[in-house]
């Protein structure tokens, strides 16, 4: 089992649609999770970086961990074609971050 | 948010050749710096890890002689893929941490390599 797992997708959707993004993981020394945009041959973009379990909303983000089962999600509210990317989760504990393989998502205007 | 910058965003080599990346924190002191490594479609992954004055810390798999990575301020950090080959061609992004092991990374724009 990997460390980390994401649906890489595509995941295609209308705009205006809520989006839901998530990770799974499995060492539970990971404390600090966060998500990542990333253009086409660009670098990562931090967009959302949580320490608790719960919920921190962002603009039309919010990031949500739930440390007893292992699990992470991005929702984007009101989606735009702005928002096609691929995003990336990432975790760590006392080490480098570990990624998630990234879910790509087009939104259709 | 912090800025990272990496240079050359792209760069074409004859294999056989060097190449040099620079990343630089430009508004605050980078006291770790990690390269990653990308190809198509596929997450990063982590090919080293540096610290300002110190010898780098490469992840299993990675030559250290092929990817040199000299880490010699807190603001720049450089990775020098050595005697390049078609195979070396990749996305290489890099990115920089500054204090506690809670704070984020930032990144920089990446540098696509083609080695022909």
């Amino acid at each position: 089992q990997k460390e980390v797992e994401q649906d890489p997708g595509p995941l295609s959707v209308p705009e205006g649609a809520i989006v839901s993004l998530n990770c799974t993981y499995s060492n539970s020394a990971f404390q600090y999770f966060m998500w990542y945009r990333q253009y086409s041959r660009k670098g990562p973009e931090l967009l959302m970086y949580t320490y608790s379990s719960g919920n921190k909303e962002d603009g039309r983000f919010t990031a949500q961990v739930d440390k007893s089962s292992k699990y992470i999600s991005l929702f984007i509210r009101d989606s735009q074609p702005s928002d096609s990317a691929t995003y990336l989760c990432a975790m760590k504990g006392n080490t480098p971050l570990v990624f998630g393989k990234g879910t790509r998502l087009s939104v259709i205007a | 948010g912090a800025v990272v910058s990496q240079h050359p965003s792209w760069v074409i080599c004859k294999s056989g050749t060097s190449v040099k990346i620079e990343c630089r924190s430009l508004d605050f002191q980078a006291t770790t710096m990690f390269w990653y490594r990308q190809f198509p479609k596929q997450s990063l992954m982590l090919m080293a890890t540096s610290n300002e004055g110190s010898k780098a810390t490469y992840e299993q798999g990675v030559e250290k002689d092929k990817f040199l990575i000299n880490h010699a301020s807190l603001t720049l950090s450089t990775l020098t893929v050595t005697s390049a080959h078609p195979e070396d061609s990749s996305f290489y992004i890099c990115s920089a941490t500054y204090g506690a092991v809670n704070t984020e990374a930032f990144f920089g724009q990446g540098t696509r390599l083609t080695v022909v």
